[in-house]
C-alpha cells in the first residue's frame, strides 16, 4: 500500500471546467512534487514544493495552479485544459530538501490520477 | 536532449536468474540515483539507490553498481522472480539549485518466464 494517497484516481473534465487534484502524506515528508506522466513515457517533473514554499517550476503552464496548504496535503488546481494535458498525473513526497549531499532522500510516489480532457 | 538513458526498452529472464537492467546518464552533475519499479496502474515504487560517493549498493535481491568514469549504472536482481515482471526506471538528481528534482529514463520492461 502507498502512502501518499491521492484523489481522484480516475477524473474527465471538458477543456472549460475547473477542477482540483488531491494529494496527501502522512509521513512527516517536507518536501512534495507533482509529475505528469504521458503513456509509454517517463514522469516529468511540473512543480517542488519544500517546507510548503515553491521551490522548483518547470516552465508549467499557468492553466496548472498548485497549492501545499499545509505540510501533508498538495493540489493541483486545473482551468481551462487542452487535450494534449491528458495524462497520468503523479504526487511524491520526501524528507526535507537539504543542500547536503550526504542527506539524498528518495522521492515516494502515489498512484497517481489518470485526468482525461474531452 | 535525454540526460538519463535507458537503451533496452524489454528484457526477458527466466525464473531463478540474473536480471541486468542498465542505465546510462550524461549530466556530470549528477550525484545520487535510484531505481524505481513500476506496475500497471499504479505509481513507481522506490527500491534502491546509490550516492555517487559509492560504488556499489545491496539491498537483499537488488544490488545498484555506480560506475562514475563510464557515466553508467545498472541494477541487478538475483535471483529473479515472476512477481518482479514490471517496467523498471532508472532516475537521476543533481545537487544544488536543482535539488530534489528527479530525472527519469525512458524504462525497460522487465519480463521473468517461470
Amino acid at each position: 500500500d502507498t502512502e501518499v494517497t491521492q484523489t481522484p484516481k480516475h477524473l474527465v473534465m471538458g477543456m472549460t471546467n475547473k477542477k482540483s487534484l488531491k494529494c496527501e502524506q502522512h509521513m512527516g515528508h517536507r518536501a512534495m512534487y507533482w509529475y505528469k506522466q504521458k503513456a509509454k513515457k517517463p514522469p516529468e517533473l511540473m512543480f517542488v514544493y519544500s517546507y510548503e514554499k515553491l521551490s522548483i517550476n518547470e516552465s508549467v503552464p499557468s492553466r496548472f495552479s498548485p497549492e501545499c496548504p499545509n505540510s501533508s496535503l498538495l493540489n493541483l488546481h486545473l482551468h481551462a485544459l487542452q487535450p494534449e494535458d491528458s495524462a497520468l498525473y503523479l504526487c511524491a513526497s520526501s524528507q526535507a530538501l537539504l543542500h547536503d549531499r550526504a542527506r539524498n532522500q528518495p522521492q515516494h510516489f502515489g498512484d497517481g490520477t489518470r485526468l482525461s480532457i474531452l | 536532449d535525454q540526460q538519463v538513458k535507458q537503451n533496452s526498452p524489454s528484457l526477458s529472464v527466466q525464473e531463478g536468474r540474473i536480471s541486468i537492467l542498465n542505465c546510462d546518464y550524461t549530466n556530470s552533475m549528477f550525484d545520487y540515483f535510484l531505481w524505481y519499479k513500476k506496475y500497471p496502474a499504479e505509481g513507481p515504487t522506490f527500491l534502491i539507490s546509490i550516492s555517487s560517493i559509492k560504488d556499489k549498493n545491496e539491498d537483499g535481491r537488488f544490488t545498484v553498481f555506480l560506475n562514475k568514469s563510464a557515466k553508467h549504472l545498472s541494477l541487478h536482481i538475483v535471483p529473479s522472480q515472476p512477481g518482479d515482471s514490471a517496467v523498471y526506471f532508472c532516475a537521476a538528481q543533481a545537487g544544488g539549485t536543482s535539488y530534489g528534482k528527479l530525472t527519469f529514463g525512458q524504462g525497460t520492461i522487465l519480463t521473468v518466464h517461470p
